[in-house]
């Protein structure tokens, strides 16, 4: 299949806490994993992304590392601050459709607390 | 510059009507992606295209017709309006649509059927 799994929220956090968020996908072909971000009332950015196994992607202090042995790409950032807070959402690329499409995970609210 | 632009950003409608939500985006993408993201922020892909051509129409009623009438629009017309129906709507768009792309989101469209 071509699900994600990832944390539910919502996560509080104070500032310059350490966040981690866990995803995991099914092991299905050899996708490409993306963590996408929605702030309140607007549309999804790309947060970061890797397309192979080992690959970590990196942006605004955030990571996430390819694991295909544990079939996870856990989102991490050493200190958050009050505008990291927003939905923050797993995806991988489908291989059924010739990797065409993203399956989202089901979003990990996190709140950040001044 | 807005990449992704979505019309209407609201939309509040009777039940049984009919409506339409367009798309354009400006970044010169071959493919283009509606998705669906219900009242608990699951986002689901409902269609793609590629080139105007329909190639990803998951299981969506056939009240939901896509049209695109050339490759930087795709909008997504709705017969007869349910209550289920009541979502944010966002479209995206991607360059040739294969693995590792990054699909660039339009800000969604809020539809509300009463």
């Amino acid at each position: 299949g071509n699900s994600v799994t990832q944390m539910e929220g919502p996560v509080t956090l104070s500032e310059e806490a350490f966040l981690t968020i866990n995803c995991t996908y099914t092991a299905t072909g050899y996708p490409s994993l993306f963590w996408y971000v929605q702030y309140p009332g607007e549309g999804l950015q790309l947060l970061l992304k890797a397309t192979k196994a080992d690959d970590k992607g990196s942006n605004k202090g955030f990571e996430a590392t390819y694991r295909k042995e544990t079939t996870s790409f856990h989102l991490e950032k050493g200190s958050v601050q009050v505008s990291d807070s927003a939905v923050y959402f797993c995806a991988r690329s489908r291989v059924d459709t010739g990797r065409r499409a993203l399956t989202f995970g089901s979003g990990t609210r996190l709140q950040v607390q001044p | 510059d807005t990449a992704v632009s979505q019309t209407p950003k609201y939309l509040v409608t009777q039940m049984g009507n009919d409506k339409s939500i367009k798309c354009e985006q400006n970044l010169g993408h071959d493919t283009m992606y509606w998705y669906k993201q219900d009242s608990k922020k699951f986002l689901k892909i409902m269609f793609s295209y590629n080139n105007k051509e329909l190639i990803i129409n998951e299981t969506v009623p056939n009240r939901f017709s896509p049209k695109s009438p050339d490759k930087a629009h795709l909008n997504l017309h709705i017969n007869s309006l349910e209550l289920g129906d009541s979502a944010v709507y966002f479209c995206a768009s991607s360059q040739d649509g294969v693995t590792g792309e990054t699909q660039y989101f339009g800000p969604g469209t809020r539809l509300l059927v009463l």
